[in-house]
């Protein structure tokens, strides 16, 4: 299947560990992104790459930090887990220029700290 | 700072009934604007609208931008309880090529 898929699909952990959200694409887009939606179902980007490059980094803390080994995948890594990073994690990806394709998003990663 | 804003907020209608959601934005360098729609998972893509005035359809669904008003809305005929979800605005921000979401309406459709 074509898609972006993100694993894990739940996450429950403990604060102060450290945990990674893995996100594979093989639509061969060459941007990728992570948002983040809140309990008010709000979506908010963090991070962007485009061919493995950093291009949008919002203010997010820097214990998160997201790593793309190649253009097909970004993984995001959080140190030092927090209750208010409970939240789901969405990955999307999309053809340049973006602004003309949209994006394609995986299904989310439910992450919840406690 | 970019903004992109919906209403109402959410919206409980009937079967059959004909909803019109709203979405406003103020984003730098304005690209184009999407719709989506959200159950229980990830955004599903709806309509990319990039001309003013053009509408866009898909079955029971369309909508249309209006570029000198800075806004777009999303009509629903003859609504149907699969149609419950969240409907997601969003605008692409030139430059950074990053889209900006609105906070979404959440549409319940009871039988």
């Amino acid at each position: 299947d074509t898609a972006v898929s993100q694993t894990p699909k739940y996450l429950v952990t403990q604060m102060g560990n450290d945990k990674s959200i893995k996100c594979e694409q093989n639509l061969g887009h060459d941007t990728m992104y992570w948002y983040k939606q809140d309990s008010k179902k709000f979506l908010k980007i963090m991070f962007s790459y485009n061919n493995k490059e950093l291009i949008i980094n919002e203010t997010v803390p820097n214990r998160f930090s997201p790593k793309s080994p190649d253009k097909a995948h970004l993984n995001l890594h959080i140190n030092s887990l927090e209750l208010g990073d409970s939240a789901v994690y969405f990955c999307a990806s999309s053809q340049d220029p973006p602004a003309m394709y949209g994006y394609t998003f995986g299904s989310g990663t439910r992450l919840t700290v406690v | 700072e970019d903004k992109v804003v919906q209403s109402p907020l959410s919206l409980v209608v009937h079967e059959g009934d004909t909803v019109t959601l709203n979405c406003s934005y103020e984003v730098t360098n304005f690209r184009s604007l999407l719709w989506y729609k959200q159950e229980k998972k990830a955004p599903t893509f709806l309509f990319m609208l990039t001309s003013s005035g053009i509408e866009k359809k898909s079955g029971r669904l369309s909508s249309i931008l209006d570029k000198k008003e800075l806004s777009s809305i999303l009509n629903i005929t003859a609504t149907q309880t699969g149609d419950s979800a969240i409907y997601l605005c969003a605008a692409f921000q030139g430059g950074s090529e990053k889209l900006v979401f609105g906070k979404g309406t959440k549409l319940t459709v009871n039988p």
